[in-house]
């Protein structure tokens, strides 16, 4: 079956910089691959997704990139600021599984002042 | 907008108590999940519901059952609880699959 890595598990990053979360997955045929963010006492929220008919996409600070070929995909943050502090999580799912989603572990980013 | 709301928030029971998370959608959505989140390995999927009337297994159903009981409400329970099933709980929903799940605040839920 399908099996998502994520990493690093813990990033931190200077406020004002940028910050990089990559993941890889096993299974060529997964085709939706969003990214959720958790805060502190919370539910994950999507910030952004990308369908495999894509390569890029973009949403002000935030951007995630898939190379099919390579099978992974990234979470770009520009600009951090303190309220992107979180954990973020990446998932992978496709049409066959019922669109059942895949996690992975999940990254915990640090902005430091 | 409550947006989906959980009870209870927190609960401890001992092994072998039996307890019901509950889950309630004010969205209109057709599909409904349950999740376990546990440290250091994301969320994996329990149950889900694709739509009213139906229920599937996901990753780790074993131990658990669930109820659609309609369109709005999706339940969890927990039979027999046991020292594994110490996680905190998502209930989730959306409008179909493969869609952006919304997600409730959580039960964090402690097996003694």
């Amino acid at each position: 079956g399908e099996n998502v890595e994520q990493h690093p598990s813990t990033l931190s990053v200077q406020e004002g910089d940028s910050a990089v979360i990559k993941c890889t997955y096993s299974d060529s045929a997964s085709n939706y691959f969003p990214w959720y963010k958790q805060e502190l006492g919370k539910g994950p929220q999507l910030i952004i997704d990308i369908r495999s008919n894509v390569g890029e996409k973009k949403d002000q600070r935030i951007a995630v990139t898939l190379n099919k070929t390579a099978k992974h995909f990234s979470l770009h943050i520009t600009e951090t600021q303190p309220e992107d502090s979180a954990v973020y999580f990446c998932a992978a799912s496709k049409v066959d599984s019922n669109y059942q989603l895949i996690w992975g572990a999940g990254t915990k980013l640090i902005i430091k002042p | 907008n409550a947006g989906v709301t959980q009870t209870p928030k927190f609960q401890v029971l001992k092994t072998g108590q039996s307890m019901t998370l509950q889950c309630a959608q004010d969205m209109n959505h057709n599909s409904m999940y349950w999740y376990r989140q546990d440290p250091g390995m994301g969320l994996r999927l329990i149950y889900y519901s694709a739509s009213e009337g139906t229920t599937d297994k996901g990753e780790v159903p074993n131990g658990y059952n669930v109820s659609r009981l309609n369109k709005r409400e999706f339940s969890l329970r927990l039979e027999s609880a046991a020292p594994s099933q110490t996680s905190v709980y998502f209930c989730a929903s959306s409008e179909t699959g493969n869609e952006k799940l919304f997600f409730g605040s959580g039960t964090q839920l402690s097996v003694l």
